[in-house]
């Protein structure tokens, strides 16, 4: 059981917008930032957003982060094919000396 | 360009000890601002954070793990390593190592490849 909690599947079809959300607690998303990662099929994941909406360079503005009390969302406008992989929200946890947590992901499938 | 990679041997009996080394290349591990630390991935499963470290030594832990886990690091060498004892078949995962850029708050920013262990009687 993940300490954030995403929906296990989301999906939609080509040019579409779709979000996936991201649920946590006051000691993770309520007090630090979302970062999302994208991993494709056999490969290691990527930073997809930072510290709830930051883009890394090479990450195209199709991709948008928010955030709101111990929620966060991920934003993907214009779908396309290649965007078919899972999706994860991270954040930091103050409990317990402070550690990391992950969500559960998210597979995101273009119909 | 920073390029992280796992070694170490992919399979240990149960109740052995787990032994991994990240080796660190193109830059350095006593940067500023970073700690060094391992998440893994079970089989068709999510991902699960297990510890971080920066370069003075000071660490951070998963709370489920950290009764069976250390992580380590060796300037000289410009590596860190992990190390999970009394290993079971349920920490059978591919293990990343990864660049954790702490400013507010800190999160894995560059990840290695990746390495299968097995846990295998």
């Amino acid at each position: 059981q993940s300490v954030l909690t995403q929906p296990p599947s989301a999906s939609g079809t080509p040019g579409q917008r779709v979000t996936i959300s991201c649920s946590g607690s006051t000691s993770n998303i309520g007090s630090n930032t979302v970062n999302w990662f994208r991993q494709l099929p056999g490969t290691a994941p990527k930073v997809l957003i930072y510290s709830n909406n930051q883009r890394p360079s090479g990450v195209p503005d199709r991709f948008s982060g928010s955030k709101s009390g111990t929620s966060a969302s991920l934003a993907i406008s214009g779908l396309q094919s290649e965007d078919e992989a899972n999706y994860y929200c991270a954040a930091w946890d103050d409990s317990l000396n402070g550690h990391l947590v992950f969500g559960g992901g998210t597979k995101l499938t273009v119909l | 360009q920073l390029q992280l990679q796992e070694s170490g041997p992919g399979l240990v009996k149960p109740s052995e000890t787990l032994s991994l080394t990240c080796k660190v290349s193109g830059g350095s591990i006593s940067r500023s601002s970073y700690y060094w630390g391992w998440i893994r991935q079970s089989p068709g499963k999510g991902l699960e954070w297990i510890g971080s470290i920066y370069y003075s030594g000071s660490t951070y832990y998963n709370p489920s793990l950290k009764s069976r886990v250390t992580v380590s690091v060796d300037t000289s060498k410009n590596q860190f390593s992990l190390k999970v004892r009394s290993v079971t078949a349920a920490d059978t995962a591919v293990y990343y190592c990864a660049r954790h850029y702490c400013g507010a708050d800190c999160y894995p920013d560059y990840w290695g490849q990746g390495t299968l262990f097995t846990v295998f009687s």
